[in-house]
């Protein structure tokens, strides 16, 4: 069984530019998450999705930060102008159903913004 | 609005010895789960116990156990007969059956383990 794919691994950016990270989760999963984590710090929540809805949103920085899942399969997070302050890694992570099951993690993708 | 925290930053252990880390939450919710996880060197997070907080026992998986204390709102992970693979860092992590699907993780503690 496939994990999740995430892609690019890396990414270096200038302030201003944009990027968009691609995650494709384990298949049959529906529920699938984006979390930012900095350097020496844990994982924190951006937004998740049950299939193509999003269920929350709220630390998404929403003015520069968009994410979707259209078919409730793969997603896209997207960064327009980037920040210095947005140099972290980022993972999606998939998990089927809800409450007790685990979150399966891809490897991330390396941001770094000069 | 759930939270974890994790106080201790870094530890460093000698081989084969038992380490403790700790984890405390907040919730308001009657139900709800708590999961530890491992972030190795190369960046990889993968999941090692689970508590249902419905449930008296602590869980144990191979050389992992946790010290689920529900009155304090707490979740230690042990680590017997510690390896060097197992230096690492662990984060702490809730998921609220209110809430559904949503995990908060805690900030993580790094564990160093040497010969």
């Amino acid at each position: 069984e496939a994990g999740v794919t995430q892609s690019p691994r890396y990414a270096v950016l200038q302030e201003g530019q944009a990027v968009s990270f691609w995650c494709d989760p384990i298949s049959g999963h529906d529920t699938l998450y984006w979390y930012q984590q900095p350097r020496d710090q844990g994982p924190q929540l951006l937004v998740y999705f049950r299939d193509e809805a999003v269920i929350d949103n709220s630390q998404l920085p929403s003015d520069r930060f968009s994410a979707v899942r259209p078919k409730g399969t793969n997603s896209t997070l997207k960064i327009q102008s980037a920040k210095q302050g947005d140099t972290a890694t980022y993972l999606c992570a998939s998990s089927f159903g809800h409450s007790g099951n685990t979150l399966y993690f891809g490897e991330g993708s390396r941001l770094i913004v000069v | 609005a759930q939270k974890v925290t994790q106080t201790q930053t870094s530890i460093s252990v000698m081989e084969k010895t038992t380490v403790t880390m700790d984890c405390v939450y907040e919730t308001q919710d009657s139900s709800y789960f708590l999961f530890w996880y491992k972030q190795t060197a190369s960046g990889e997070i993968v999941f090692l116990i689970r508590q249902d907080s419905y449930k008296k026992e602590n869980a144990t998986v191979g050389h992992y156990s946790l010290n689920f204390q529900k009155p304090k709102s707490s979740i230690g992970l042990i680590i017997t007969a510690t390896q060097i693979e197992d230096s690492a860092v662990y984060f702490c992590a809730m998921r609220e059956t209110s809430n559904t699907d949503k995990v908060v993780f805690g900030t993580g503690t790094r564990l160093q383990v040497s010969p």
